[in-house]
């Protein structure tokens, strides 16, 4: 069985701090895909990254990054340098690589980020 | 990039009545597309897989006779909650695969999400 976790409920930093969300994942499947969300209060789903489990490689996009550790299961993401509005709750989710199961997602419980002036 | 509208955004209804949901995916083909709740506070859960031109797929404890989903086209899925009752509210998000590329290394695109309150 597929299992997702986010242990931080909810993480307060000060503007321009980093913060770090960790996602721990569960799975017996060999080929997987992770992804991270971000769902601000208005409740929409923003997309901001799939990773196969194939692709080991750190990424970074703008004030994003991503540290995929296969060894330990985890996924985490970084905000470099936050602002106000990267004020939201972000989830972490897995998918299987099988046709049948393709984008069908098992959610994380979410991190409420809060990031103040 | 790929386009899944839902509708309505937003919706309140009267205990007993029935609710009716939908999800396009408005410039791809979706032959399955994924229905999820979110309750307060919580995160998404997987309530059905519907699948176009057969019966959806429901998860435990979800009542399938309840959670009425039904995907007649390529384009459209709807949930239908019907007699709806005060612990129904919630927000209902969908979700298409988008297959034009091949293999499982494609999107799956989320709606905006309906919140349901029911009084």
């Amino acid at each position: 069985a597929q299992k997702v976790t986010q242990a931080q409920t909810e993480i307060s930093v000060v503007e321009k701090e980093d913060v770090t969300l960790d996602c721990v994942y569960e799975t017996r499947d060999t080929t997987y895909y992770l992804f991270w969300y971000k769902q601000p209060p208005s409740g929409e789903l923003v997309f901001l990254i799939r990773r196969n489990s194939f692709d080991e490689q750190n990424e970074i996009s703008g004030r994003y990054s991503w540290n995929f550790q296969k060894s330990t299961s985890s996924f985490n993401f970084t905000i470099t340098a936050s602002q106000v509005v990267d004020s939201a709750v972000y989830f972490c989710a897995l998918s299987e690589a099988q046709t049948d199961s393709w984008g069908k997602l098992q959610f994380g419980a979410g991190t409420q980020v809060v990031v103040t002036p | 990039g790929a386009v899944v509208s839902q509708h309505p955004s937003r919706v309140i209804c009267k205990s007993g009545t029935s609710v009716k949901i939908e999800c396009r995916s408005l410039d791809f083909q979706a032959t399955t597309m994924f229905w999820y709740r979110q309750f307060p506070k919580q995160s998404l859960m997987l309530m059905a897989t519907s699948n176009e031109g057969s019966k959806a797929t429901y998860e435990q404890g979800v009542e399938k006779d309840k959670f009425l989903i039904n995907h007649a086209s390529l384009t459209l899925s709807t949930l239908t909650v019907t007699s709806a009752h005060p612990e129904d509210s919630s927000f209902y998000i969908c979700s298409a695969r988008d297959l034009r590329a091949g293999g499982p290394n494609t999107e799956a695109f989320f709606g905006q999400g309906t919140r349901l309150t029911v009084v």
